[in-house]
């Protein structure tokens, strides 16, 4: 099965800061891959989907890159409400497997 | 407005067998595809199981095939998820999401709040 890994596990930043958290498939994925936001005692939230399509609602802040097995998500201005555990996902084909995720908080 | 409802959870013992049910309302139920994904405590999101729209595809995570099966009722807006020879790392909170669409691609634009397992003797 292919692997889905995250970097960083965690990081901090400061409010207005520019933030990139990857995703690697351990095999080419295409552009099956979508990104999701949880926040502490939430369920998550969708916020990309075909690696680099936002999610209707999602602020453009946010936005998705790559294809193939590198992934990136990106926020542009880091806000105190993305405090959160973002997740990859792909979708290519069963198993549909998350990311370990990658925790944001603010400095 | 779209609403999931999982029910079921409790406390099993190893080896046990628990059926959970999600039940859904504000959206075509027989359109989309449902799935479950678990959350031990404190760790990140693992996807479970997926049921196509009509129920002809299921998909499972290699490590409850055999053991856990996926089904829906479209009359009853509901899909289950019938776990059996449960095991400790099953401990987990399992939630039903609802697929973008009938079928492939499997993401998901909604989630219930989940109900939690918990498998100790």
């Amino acid at each position: 099965d292919i692997q889905m890994t995250q970097s960083p596990s965690s990081l901090s930043a400061s409010v207005g800061d520019r933030v990139t958290i990857t995703c690697r498939a351990s095999q080419g994925i295409s552009n099956s891959l979508a990104w999701y936001q949880q926040k502490s005692g939430k369920v998550p939230k969708l916020l990309i989907y075909a690696a680099s399509t936002l999610q209707s609602g999602v602020p453009s802040r946010f936005s998705g890159s790559g294809s193939g097995t590198d992934f990136t998500l990106t926020i542009s201005s880091l806000q105190p409400e993305d405090v959160a555990t973002y997740y990859c996902q792909k979708y290519n084909s069963a198993p549909f497997t998350f990311g370990p995720g990658t925790k944001v908080d603010i400095k | 407005e779209v609403q999931l409802l999982e029910s079921g959870g409790g406390l099993v013992q190893p080896g046990g067998s628990l059926r959970l049910s999600c039940t859904a309302s504000g959206f075509t139920f027989s359109s989309y595809g449902l799935s479950w994904v678990r959350q031990a405590p404190g760790k990140g999101l693992e996807w479970v199981s997926a049921i196509s729209a009509g129920g002809g595809a299921t998909y499972y995570t290699d490590s409850v095939k055999g053991r856990f099966t996926i089904s829906r009722d479209n009359s009853k807006s509901t899909v289950f998820l019938q776990m059996n020879s449960l095991r400790a790392e099953d401990t987990a909170v399992y939630s039903c999401a609802k697929v973008v669409g009938g079928g492939w691609p499997y993401y998901f634009d909604f989630w219930g709040q989940g109900t939690l397992v918990t498998v100790s003797s």
